[in-house]
């Protein structure tokens, strides 16, 4: 079974530092990552995603993330972080399943507030 | 915007009740997800369909169903609500199940219909 975890469920940085919200996965096979943003009282966006090819991939809104297959990790970054930037943030994972289909799942979320 | 409309954007009903929720995909996808996000729970995943076709379940309750007609609009069905049912619930879409990656892999989301149960 696919799972997804993001350890931390909240994490604070300073305006202007740079910040990171860390995704670990588990799949059989190769998979597909996705970082979505939620602001309150919305529904979730598409930030950025890594199917294949360059481990570095870059997204919306200054974000970027590196995929590690050896860790099995897919953490969000940003170099640096803006008050705008609080929201939630969701990493989830698509993979082939049993059945011929994609299935995805998500993280728990992590709240990141950025602090003036 | 995503594309995705969601209606209503908010209901309030009484424990026992019955009601149905909508959603429209975005223009040329095939797919639609239903997740279910309370404060507790997160976000949890109900169920897939594509192209009218039921293709994956998550944590759905039986209480609960869901159908895409030929236009591809879904509706969602809670039935015997009880006040756990609370939530905000939302709507996505994507594109085909190709096996090639591309646009299609990312879902997009609606603006969800906030469910309150009294």
């Amino acid at each position: 079974a696919q799972s997804v975890a993001q350890p931390e469920d909240q994490v604070n940085v300073a305006e202007g530092n740079p910040l990171t919200v860390k995704c670990t996965y588990s799949v059989s096979g190769n998979p597909y990552l996705f970082w979505y943003v939620q602001y309150p009282n919305r529904g979730l966006q598409f930030l950025l995603k890594y199917i294949t090819g360059d481990n570095l991939v870059k997204g919306s809104y200054g974000f970027e993330a590196e995929f590690n297959k050896s860790q099995t990790s897919f953490h969000l970054k940003k170099p640096s972080a803006l008050v705008s930037d609080s929201a939630l943030y969701f990493c989830a994972v698509r993979a082939w399943s049993l059945g011929g289909y994609q299935k995805v799942t998500f993280g728990t979320g992590t709240k990141l507030q950025v602090i003036p | 915007d995503s594309g995705v409309t969601q209606t209503p954007k908010h209901l309030i009903t009484a424990t026992g009740q019955r009601v149905t929720l909508r959603c429209s995909p975005r223009s040329g996808d095939l797919s639609v997800y239903w997740y279910q996000q309370s404060l507790d729970q997160g976000l949890q995943f109900l169920i897939q369909y594509y192209n009218g076709e039921e293709r994956a379940k998550g944590n759905i309750l039986e209480r609960f169903s869901a159908q895409q007609f030929p236009d591809l609009h879904s509706e969602l069905n809670l039935s015997s609500l009880e006040l756990g049912d609370s939530a905000l619930y939302f709507c996505a879409s994507s594109g085909g199940q190709g096996a090639t990656s591309g646009r299609d892999n990312e879902q997009f989301f609606g603006p969800g219909t906030r469910l309150t149960v009294l």
